[in-house]
């Protein structure tokens, strides 16, 4: 059974601070990486796709690396603001899969 | 561009019964995924189509059906339902199923099963 984890399960910052989150999933069969940002009442909204080890990814204040060998991406915000408070999700789909299989997710709040 | 739409958004059955939710992907999207999602859980793969064709199946007994149509709609179908599954059904839509193209999700289908 792949797994996929995800720490820590919840986090709460003040504005303005740095954080960070894991996800682990397996070393083998990697195809790709998704992280997605869930608003409560929203849909999942992607945030990145990495594929490559080594990948590095930035929207904004929000980063992400990627290492395939040892299995596990970082997720980077900078400055923490309110509205990045969500449950930050990522999901490993492995090669032939077409199968995505993920994480249970940070849940971030950020307080003003 | 009209985004991923599920239909319905509410869902109130009985055990027993059976219930079938819909999908519309965006337009030009070919690959249709459908989740699960219940408390304390994490999405919970259910299955992929592309092209009309699953390409994967999660881990649900056969009472969790699908299928897509050729305009990529998709459906899923959910016999003798049960109490646990009541949940929220989230589908995304995608280009073609590969690494390299984001999903995009409906606002999903609350299902309760009373």
């Amino acid at each position: 059974i792949l797994n996929v984890e995800q720490s820590p399960q919840s986090l709460h910052v003040q504005e303005g601070d740095s954080t960070n989150f894991t996800c682990s999933f397996p070393s083998s069969n990697f195809y790709a990486l998704h992280w997605y940002r869930w608003e409560t009442a929203k849909s999942p909204e992607a945030l990145f796709v990495m594929t490559l080890n080594g990948d590095e990814k930035k929207k904004g204040r929000i980063s992400a690396t990627l290492n395939t060998k040892e299995g596990y991406s970082y997720l980077y915000i900078k400055g923490s603001q309110p509205e990045d408070s969500a449950t930050y999700l990522c999901a490993y789909l492995g090669r032939g899969t077409y199968k995505y299989i993920f994480g249970t997710g940070t849940r971030l709040k950020v307080l003003a | 561009k009209a985004g991923v739409t599920q239909t319905p958004r509410y869902l109130i059955k009985t055990r027993g019964q059976q219930v079938t939710l819909s999908c519309s992907p965006i337009s030009g999207h070919r690959s249709v995924s459908w989740y699960q999602q219940t408390p304390g859980q994490g999405l919970q793969f259910l299955f992929e189509y592309f092209s009309e064709t699953q390409r994967n199946k999660g881990n649900f007994p056969g009472r969790f059906s699908g299928r897509q149509f050729s305009n990529s709609r998709s459906e899923m179908n959910v016999s003798t339902l049960e109490l646990g599954d009541s949940a929220l059904y989230l589908c995304a839509s995608s280009l073609g199923g590969a690494s390299n193209t984001e999903a995009f999700f409906g606002q999903g289908t609350r299902l309760t099963v009373v």
